[in-house]
């Protein structure tokens, strides 16, 4: 079946750093999407990013369909950026999605 | 607008017992789906529906059923439970068709001893 890669896995950063975080799809998807886990567990949305470029505030975020992947750039990290950041995306010609295993950020003051 | 609800929050059982899972949401959207993340892990799908009276299948559906009678809810029903269900459960909503992101409710934390 489909895998979809997250990278890095796990990032520490320095609060005002930025950073890019990356997911590469083995195949095509669609309705890709960007989530943030905070800490208390909750799902936020953060892109829905089928493809092109997307920003909001420190956050953008870039789909490159044609090529099977998306990238998340932070900028000037903020320690409330900390927890879990997964994409995730449908399957084509289905229903289902399928979610990445994620990169665990934690960003110190 | 409340959005998508789970309840209830937390939940322990014993190996055996039944359990429903509940989930709404008030924003008419056709397609729902749930979903469980082990630690460490992504979320998997369960269950999805794409309107009332159709169900079917997701990656990890063993153990799990569902049903949809009406837009509004998707519960979420456990048999008979076992530990390796010990999971955050989450569900999650979207317009069928449309090119829209899906919405996740707070998620249910269960443990089975």
């Amino acid at each position: 079946g489909i895998q979809v890669e997250q990278s890095p896995p796990d990032l520490i950063l320095q609060e005002g750093a930025n950073s890019t975080l990356r997911c590469n799809f083995s195949d095509s998807v669609n309705n890709l999407q960007w989530f943030h886990q905070n800490p208390w567990g909750q799902l936020i949305n953060l892109f829905y990013i089928p493809s092109g470029t997307k920003q909001n505030g420190r956050l953008s975020a870039t789909t490159v369909a044609t090529e099977r992947y998306s990238l998340l750039y932070i900028s000037s990290s903020q320690t409330t950026d900390s927890g879990v950041y997964f994409c995730a995306g449908g399957l084509i010609g289905t229903y289902k999605y399928i979610f990445g295993t994620g990169t665990r950020l934690k960003v110190l003051a | 607008n409340a959005g998508v609800t789970q309840t209830p929050k937390f939940q322990v059982l014993k190996t055996g017992q039944s359990m429903t899972l509940q989930c709404a949401q008030d924003m008419n959207h056709e397609y729902m789906s749930w979903y469980r993340q082990d630690p460490g892990m992504g979320l998997r799908l369960i269950h999805y529906s794409v309107g009332a009276g159709i169900t079917d299948q997701g990656e990890v559906p063993n153990g799990y059923n569902v049903s949809r009678s009406t837009t509004e809810d998707f519960p979420l029903r456990l048999l008979s439970a076992a530990p390796s269900q010990t999971s955050v459960y989450f569900c999650a909503s979207r317009p069928q068709g449309s090119n829209q992101p899906q919405h996740f409710g707070d998620g249910t934390r269960l443990s089975i001893l």
